[in-house]
């Protein structure tokens, strides 16, 4: 089967740095996405990693390790707005259809 | 370019009625998903669409879960009947097909959610 496990919330100040981590265990990986949700939203597709090592958005970087089964979503400066629940998924290579198996989301909280 | 959009945004509903969720991928995109999130737990798999046809429904829980996807344009979920833990957030997302292989992203509407009362 497959899991996914990621903290439930994280708690952070405005202008702040936060790492969120994912672990997986799966029967076959294609890549690792991470999504953003804002209460009442829709999940917004953030970064995609296929390939060990960090990918880099403005001030959203993702992180693969395939041989350790784990990523990260790093936040910088962060903003008020950036307050969501943040979900990893893995895309499963043995899945002809690609769909995303998720983790139970993160719910980061940025104060004031 | 519209987005994902579904229909209806909120659904309260008895237990043992009959509901209808739509959703309408963005035009084009081949590949269309449902997803549900019950009580704040993790977003999970129901099915997968590849233009009118049923490539995955391994997700579905159970036979009273019914999903359409005629002329391979929107797509609707029943459930029938309703019972109590069908409450939560129904996700639909959709995405291109890029000569068979997998795209990376998927687009999603904001969700119905359900409530069974």
């Amino acid at each position: 089967g497959q899991s996914l496990e990621q903290p439930s919330e994280v708690t952070a100040v405005e202008g702040a740095i936060v790492q969120i981590n994912c672990t997986y265990q799966t029967s076959g990986f294609y890549g690792l996405s991470w999504y953003q949700q804002h209460d009442g939203g829709a999940p917004t597709f953030l970064s995609y990693n296929a390939l060990d090592g960090l990918e880099e958005t403005g001030r959203f970087s993702s992180f693969l390790s395939r041989s350790d089964s784990y990523g990260y979503l790093l936040l910088q400066e962060l903003q008020m707005k950036d307050s969501a629940s943040y979900f990893c998924a893995v895309r499963d290579q043995a899945s002809a259809g690609n769909m995303l198996t998720f983790g139970g989301g993160t719910r980061l909280m940025v104060k004031p | 370019e519209a987005g994902v959009t579904q229909f209806p945004s909120h659904s309260v509903i008895e237990k043992g009625q009959t509901v209808t969720l739509r959703c309408d991928p963005i035009s084009g995109h081949d590949n269309l998903y449902w997803y549900r999130r019950v009580m704040g737990k993790e977003i999970k798999f129901l099915l997968h669409f590849v233009k009118e046809s049923k490539q995955d429904e391994s997700g579905m829980p159970n036979n009273r879960f019914l999903a359409e996807r005629t002329g391979g344009t929107y797509s609707t979920l029943k459930v029938q009947p309703a019972e109590l833990e069908d409450s939560g957030v129904y996700f639909c997302a959709s995405s291109q097909d890029l000569e068979g292989r997998a795209n990376t992203e998927a687009f999603f509407g904001q969700g119905t959610r359900l409530t069974v009362v």
